[in-house]
């Protein structure tokens, strides 16, 4: 079981607007900046979105990351098939001394 | 451009042990730490651990402690992880990924290897 609690399942309609939360401690994002990956299916996971908000080249402004106290979040507006993929979320665990991971967000559009 | 590419597929038996590799280019190897992530058929991913190139430090999370080596040969900018004392839950898909900066208040990992499948059964 993972220190970091994401829904396991969320969808949407092409065109809406979908958020991923993460909910984890101060040891982790209370205390360090959140990452998100990217997974589509059968592939290696992709940098999304690096320290709370910040979107690395090529990755489309409908990806938005914040954070908030113990909680970060992903959105994704303008929803699109191409969206449909797992997201994690990952910040650094000082009490771990390591890095940890949400169980992960399936994202369907319908 | 910067990529990192791992050895091929594995099957062992249980109690053996199994060695991926990662191989970079397009940068400086010795410049970036190296982590281990493996992900289970179906599952979530697991962070296993990092290794520094430049100076072979490494850090291991405490479920694999005892159990996993990173290593490193710079003249051929290769990464290795071996898994020792194999379990059918060993069975995953294993990922090197390279860290920006452990130093630095905002680090991630970016890019990832295409991931290495090891089969654990008997």
């Amino acid at each position: 079981q993972s220190v970091l609690t994401q829904p396991p399942s969320a969808s949407g309609t092409p065109g809406q607007r979908v958020t991923i939360s993460c909910s984890g401690s101060s040891s982790n994002i209370g205390s360090n900046t959140v990452n998100w990956y990217q997974q589509l299916p059968g592939t290696a996971p992709k940098l999304l979105i690096y320290s709370n908000n910040q979107r690395p080249s090529g990755v489309p402004d409908r990806f938005s990351g914040s954070k908030s106290g113990t909680s970060a979040s992903l959105a994704i507006s303008g929803l699109q098939s191409e969206d449909e993929a797992d997201y994690y979320c990952a910040p650094w665990d000082d009490s771990l001394n390591g890095w940890v991971f949400g169980g992960g967000t399936k994202l369907t559009v319908l | 451009q910067v990529q990192l590419v791992q050895s091929g597929a594995e099957v062992k038996k249980p109690g053996a042990s199994v060695k991926v590799s990662c191989k970079a280019s397009g940068y400086t190897f010795s410049s970036y730490d190296i982590n281990w992530v493996r992900q289970a058929t179906g599952q979530g991913l697991e962070w296993m651990g990092w290794m520094n190139p430049n100076s072979g430090n490494t850090g291991y999370a405490q479920k694999f402690q005892g159990r996993v080596t990173m290593t490193r040969n710079t003249s051929m900018n290769t990464a290795y992880m071996e898994l020792s004392s194999l379990k059918s839950e060993d069975t995953a898909v294993y990922y090197c990924t390279r860290e920006l900066d452990r130093e630095a208040d905002d680090n991630w990992f970016d890019p990832w290897g295409q991931g290495t499948l090891v089969t654990v059964s008997s």
